[in-house]
């Protein structure tokens, strides 16, 4: 089993609508806890870290279930500029362990 | 530019030869990380340096991968006797001292790597 498994991608949505990616990791002495944002071929960069209370950084809201071992990216009001892949990420002390990922393309 | 920067961006070469990349991170960061990156795949840890040493290594560092960061500045990562299974994108990352719950890495943009 991957220690990080994400969502079959990719999801294809029109501009406006919401989407939800989830996310689950087998190694419960995980850390910290993010998701990353690529373009295509580009480097990954950091979209927001994830917090157990679960936290909002505008049109994203990221949640974290520790005792599932869930965590979950919801974008609303979907933009064509958030077309990208979308790294589910778990950390145990200095190494990031990756999801696959999730293509999405946000159509006009 | 004070980002994560890796030279050259593209490698092609012919199986059997030897490459090294160079990372040079974000200046005040001690930590210095090797990914590698396979088309439709996320990134898979390679390896980690806190200043000048390598404290952890992935059992996808085989033997014929060495990494060095001899000044606890820039990093090469070297491949000996390529194979057309090593042809990936090299991404480098840094991050700084800080609180551990927070250790957000810095990426460059990578090499990407083809072995014919």
């Amino acid at each position: 089993r991957k220690e990080v498994e994400q969502d079959p991608g990719p999801f294809n949505v029109p501009e406006g609508a919401t989407v939800a990616f989830n996310c689950t990791y087998s190694n419960s002495a995980s850390q910290s806890f993010f998701w990353y944002r690529q373009d295509c071929r580009k480097e990954p960069k950091l979209l927001m870290s994830v917090y157990s209370s679960g936290n909002e950084d505008g049109r994203f809201t990221a949640q974290l279930n520790r005792a599932s071992q869930y965590i979950s990216l919801l974008i609303r009001d979907s933009k064509l500029s958030d077309s990208a892949t979308y790294l589910c990420v778990v950390s145990r002390s200095y190494q990031l362990t990756f999801g696959k990922g999730t293509k999405l393309s946000v159509i006009p | 530019d004070t980002g994560v920067s890796q030279n050259p961006r593209h490698k092609i070469t012919k199986r059997g030869q030897n490459v090294t990349f160079r990372c040079d991170p974000i200046s005040e960061h001690n930590r210095l990380y090797w990914y590698r990156q396979t088309l439709g795949q996320g990134p898979e840890f390679l390896t980690y340096f806190q200043n000048e040493a390598q404290l952890e290594k992935s059992r996808l560092l085989s033997d014929r991968f060495s990494a060095e960061r001899p000044k606890g500045s820039f990093s090469t990562l070297e491949i000996q006797r390529t194979e057309q299974g090593d042809s990936a994108m090299y991404l480098c990352a840094s991050r700084g001292q800080g609180a551990s719950s927070y250790n957000e890495q810095f990426f460059g943009p990578g090499t990407r790597l083809t072995v014919l």
